[in-house]
């Protein structure tokens, strides 16, 4: 079973809107937890990272907030661009071991 | 400053034949990890090496996959006697140490077997 678990699968926006990411873990110890964006045939691109004491970290329009009490992470979008369509992977990794465990990711399309 | 470099970014081998990955970090960095992504699924770890060491090999299938990364040159996937599922691509990342600092991905290997 996998222990980084994402939602929704999929999800549809139209341009302009907001949107929300999820991603339960159960990985343990747990070191951080990446956001990476993936574009359709290309290799993911982080967007952010946390550690274990961070809450919130922005870049640009994506802001990446961790309950490491809860094990839980979210990925919020604003106004949301066609460009932002492709799959969304959260990312933990164990330990400063270097490896890591992907959730399946969430793919979001963003409409005109 | 070139990033993560993988080729050939589409191999094609029929089954039992071999397939060669390639993949040069960015510059600078000397820990590289492999990856697997199979149609519709997230990614599957399957290998970390340091210059001329393999660190962990947890996620690599026990035979006919191997991986080096040698002193000098790129780091190698080698897939032996390939099956229609090792079809999939194949990432390769890389980073400057261990720990937080972002992994930065190639744009894959997407190996078909017929």
């Amino acid at each position: 079973k996998n222990q980084v678990e994402q939602s929704p699968q999929s999800l549809i926006i139209l341009e302009g809107k907001n949107c929300t990411l999820q991603c339960n873990y159960t990985v343990s110890p747990f070191s951080n937890l990446r956001w990476y964006k993936q574009d359709t045939g290309r290799g993911p691109v982080s967007l952010t990272i946390m550690t274990f004491s961070e809450n919130t970290k922005s870049n640009g329009r994506y802001t990446a907030t961790l309950d490491a009490d809860t094990k839980q992470s979210s990925l919020h979008i604003t106004a949301s661009q066609l460009s932002d369509s492709a799959s969304y992977i959260c990312v933990v990794n164990v330990d400063n071991a270097g490896k890591s465990t992907f959730g399946d990711g969430t793919t979001l399309t963003v409409k005109p | 400053n070139a990033g993560v470099m993988q080729n050939p970014r589409h191999l094609v081998r029929r089954r039992g034949q071999e397939a060669r990955l390639r993949c040069s970090p960015m510059k600078g960095h000397s820990h590289v990890y492999w990856y697997r992504q199979l149609p519709e699924e997230g990614l599957k770890f399957m290998v970390y090496l340091q210059k001329e060491n393999i660190i962990d090999e947890s996620g690599m299938p026990k035979e006919r996959f191997s991986a080096e990364f040698p002193k000098e040159g790129p780091s190698i996937l080698r897939i032996q006697q390939v099956v229609r599922g090792d079809s999939a691509a194949y990432f390769c990342a890389s980073s400057p140490r261990r720990g937080n600092q972002p992994q930065h991905f190639g744009d894959g290997t997407r190996l078909s077997i017929l």
